[in-house]
């Protein structure tokens, strides 16, 4: 089966161009989480999908960031325009479902995407 | 004060000795909590859930201990494989959906 998988793996832009990220999630995971780490900074949170609605996006930096996910499927993530700052890994995650499988009392474990790795200069 | 802390290291450890990571965390409402494992430019992976009556897997033993919020890893007869850096990862309580990770411990196995 395969994993949630990112594209680009790496891009380079100029400050105030725009990059849009993509992250296709494990067939079926209707959970679908976008993560950032800056670097010298732990991975944090930025929002999370349940099939194509906006779950929670608290924490999405500020508005020159757009998350969709249009039929539910894949997910971008834009950057417009971009700064320096945000320069990091975006690593994308799924789920099954967001928490514990009730039937069992189990988490529900985010399978990560390799990351897309975003330079700004 | 940080979610969840971590000593970053590196830890040093010869191949087959015994090694033992703590964090902390800071939100008493927390629900779940993990040990992720992520090499280097690589993704995390989920090594163990921890369990409030601790839990083995193998050569990883993971402890969580809510009245201190404190959450513990042992890893006995370490290999060269488990060179890595180790993150310490809790969910709910709350707040964001997401997962709440600390910086990670980094580790080094010495053959």
């Amino acid at each position: 089966e395969a994993g949630v998988t990112q594209f680009p793996s790496h891009s380079v832009i100029e400050k105030g161009q725009t990059v849009t990220l993509r992250c296709d999630p494990i067939s079926g995971h209707d959970n679908l989480y976008w993560y950032r780490r800056v670097m010298g900074k732990e991975i944090k949170f930025l929002l999370h999908f349940v099939k194509e609605s906006k779950q929670d996006e608290s924490g999405m930096p500020n508005n020159r960031f757009l998350a969709e996910r249009t039929g539910g499927t894949y997910s971008t993530l834009k950057v417009q325009p971009a700064e320096l700052e945000d320069s990091g890994v975006y690593f994308c995650a799924s789920s099954l479902e967001p928490g514990r499988d009730t039937s069992t009392s189990l988490y529900n474990e985010q399978f990560f995407g390799p990351g897309t790795r975003l330079t700004v200069l | 004060r940080k979610e969840v802390e971590q000593d970053p290291g590196p830890f040093n450890v010869p191949e087959g000795a015994t090694v033992a990571f703590n964090c902390t965390y800071s939100n008493s409402a927390s629900q779940s909590f993990f040990w992720y494992r992520q090499d280097c430019r690589k993704e995390p992976k989920l090594l163990m859930s921890v369990y409030s009556s601790g839990n083995e897997d193998g050569r990883f033993t993971a402890q969580l201990n809510r009245a201190s919020q404190y959450i513990s890893l042992l890893i006995r007869d370490s290999k060269l494989s488990d060179s890595a850096t180790y993150l310490c990862v809790v969910n709910g309580g709350g707040g964001a959906d997401g997962l709440t990770f600390g910086k990670g411990t980094h580790l080094i196995i010495q053959p």
